[in-house]
């Protein structure tokens, strides 16, 4: 398979600030998504970027795939920006499969 | 336009018992697949179809069997549950790459 792996595994921040999430994989890949996981457990598409950089309003993700990482950075976080933020990434010798990483927990406090 | 649905939602089953979970999409996708997490391992791709009548395993197969009779429909099903099965499911599909994910089925297996 392929590696995935996704710092920092838990993140705190004040209602307003800036973060950056990071993903790297070991391998080169197909294609690469960004999720939100609510509180409810509800999964989320953000981003399908497997190269160059995408935004959404607050939110904006880059991916290097020649460097094998991508990031996602959330700019003045909102309270509705708490959850678990994962990467996954299409192997590009086992099409069709996708691995996540383990993901980052993030709490946003008013 | 329901996108992707799951059921159950939650389901408690006797260690040896069986069950069969339904997943369903209204978007015509191409590409389904089932997904379990457990605490802090992230998403793992159990089973997938490309296609009506086609499946193939993903990383972790053993013990779930699935079937694609319907291009709408996906199941999943576990002949003889144990406590490791013990998991939250997802399914998803995906009409290229971008996969769109369900609610989820909460699984306990005593």
């Amino acid at each position: 398979g392929i590696q995935v792996e996704q710092s920092p595994p838990d993140l705190i921040l004040q209602e307003g600030a800036n973060s950056t999430l990071r993903c790297n994989f070991s391998d080169s890949v197909n294609n690469l998504q960004w999720f939100h996981q609510n509180p409810w457990g509800q999964l989320i598409n953000l981003f399908y970027i497997p190269s160059g950089t995408k935004q959404n309003g607050r939110l904006s993700a880059t991916t290097v795939a020649t460097e094998r990482y991508s990031l996602l950075y959330i700019s003045s976080s909102q309270t509705t920006d708490s959850g678990v933020y994962f990467c996954a990434v299409e192997h590009l010798n086992t099409g069709n499969q996708f691995y996540f990483g383990t993901g980052t927990s993030l709490t946003v406090i008013p | 336009n329901a996108g992707v649905t799951q059921t159950p939602k939650f389901r408690v089953l006797k260690t040896g018992q069986s069950m069969t979970l339904l997943c369903a999409q209204d978007m015509n996708h191409e590409y389904m697949y089932w997904y379990r997490q457990d605490p802090g391992m992230g998403l793992r791709l159990i089973h997938y179809s490309v296609g009506e009548g086609t499946t193939a395993k993903g990383e972790v197969p053993d013990g779930y069997n699935v079937s694609r009779l319907k291009k709408q429909n996906f199941l999943l099903g576990l002949e003889s549950a144990a406590p490791s099965q013990t998991s939250v499911y997802f399914c998803a599909s995906s009409y290229l790459v971008e996969q769109f994910f369900g609610p989820g089925t909460r699984l306990t297996v005593l």
